[in-house]
């Protein structure tokens, strides 16, 4: 079964800096996808960024960028110049392969972290 | 173009009691994802239904079953509610099982 971690139950930013968020995961697939979702106060889960696992290029969508360590398990979020509007649930999530290829089908996610941007 | 939408908002249930939480795809989505969400925790996987049938399921009880119709809109029923069913219910859609999951604004339940 795959698990994924998010080791940081808080994080706060001042507008206008920069933040990573730090995710983990544990999976014996070598084909699956990875996402970092935005839920605001208003509950409506959003995503924000993908990575191919098959891909070594980090994936960017604007001010925000991972950096994907598949050796190390590894999918961190950074999110640059940071804007009130970040502040949000952000939550890590995988979704593997099974057989018969890779499947967005069943997402994993992690605990979550609160991020707060402070004006 | 509407997207993911879920009906009621907000309901409060007895213990034993059962329901039936409701989700509209977005438009062009064929596929319907259910999850658990209790409260400050990620959501958990109840089950997958495309083509009208339950295609994966995560590790929930019998209690939870689903049901997706010809216009792929789908239900979430569950039966003989527990104090732990309490929780945030979303439903997420996409083209196909394979495809990228958008989600709804989700169905508070609050059993008592």
């Amino acid at each position: 079964a795959q698990t994924v971690t998010q080791s940081q139950p808080e994080m706060s930013v001042q507008e206008a800096e920069t933040v990573t968020l730090s995710c983990t995961y544990d999976t014996s697939e070598n084909n699956y996808y990875l996402f970092w979702y935005k839920q605001p106060p208003s509950r409506q889960m959003i995503l924000v960024i993908r990575q191919e696992a098959y891909k070594q290029q980090n994936a960017t969508e604007n001010r925000f960028s991972v950096n994907f360590q598949k050796a190390a398990k590894s999918f961190s979020l950074k999110i640059s110049d940071s804007q009130l509007g970040d502040t949000a649930m952000y939550f890590c999530a995988f979704a593997g392969g099974n057989a018969g290829g890779t499947s967005y089908g069943k997402l994993t996610f992690g605990q979550g972290t609160i991020l707060t941007v402070h004006p | 173009d509407a997207g993911v939408t879920q009906s009621p908002t907000h309901l409060i249930k007895t213990r034993g009691q059962q329901v039936t939480l409701r989700c509209s795809p977005k438009s062009g989505h064929d596929t319907v994802s259910w999850y658990q969400q209790a409260l400050g925790q990620g959501p958990q996987f109840i089950f997958q239904y495309y083509e009208e049938e339950e295609r994966q399921r995560g590790n929930f009880p019998d209690r939870f079953s689903g049901h997706q119709f010809p216009n792929y809109s789908s239900e979430l029923n569950v039966n003989a509610l527990l104090l732990g069913d309490s929780a945030l219910y979303l439903c997420a859609s996409s083209l196909d099982y394979r495809g990228e999951q958008y989600f709804g604004p989700g169905t508070r339940l609050t059993v008592t």
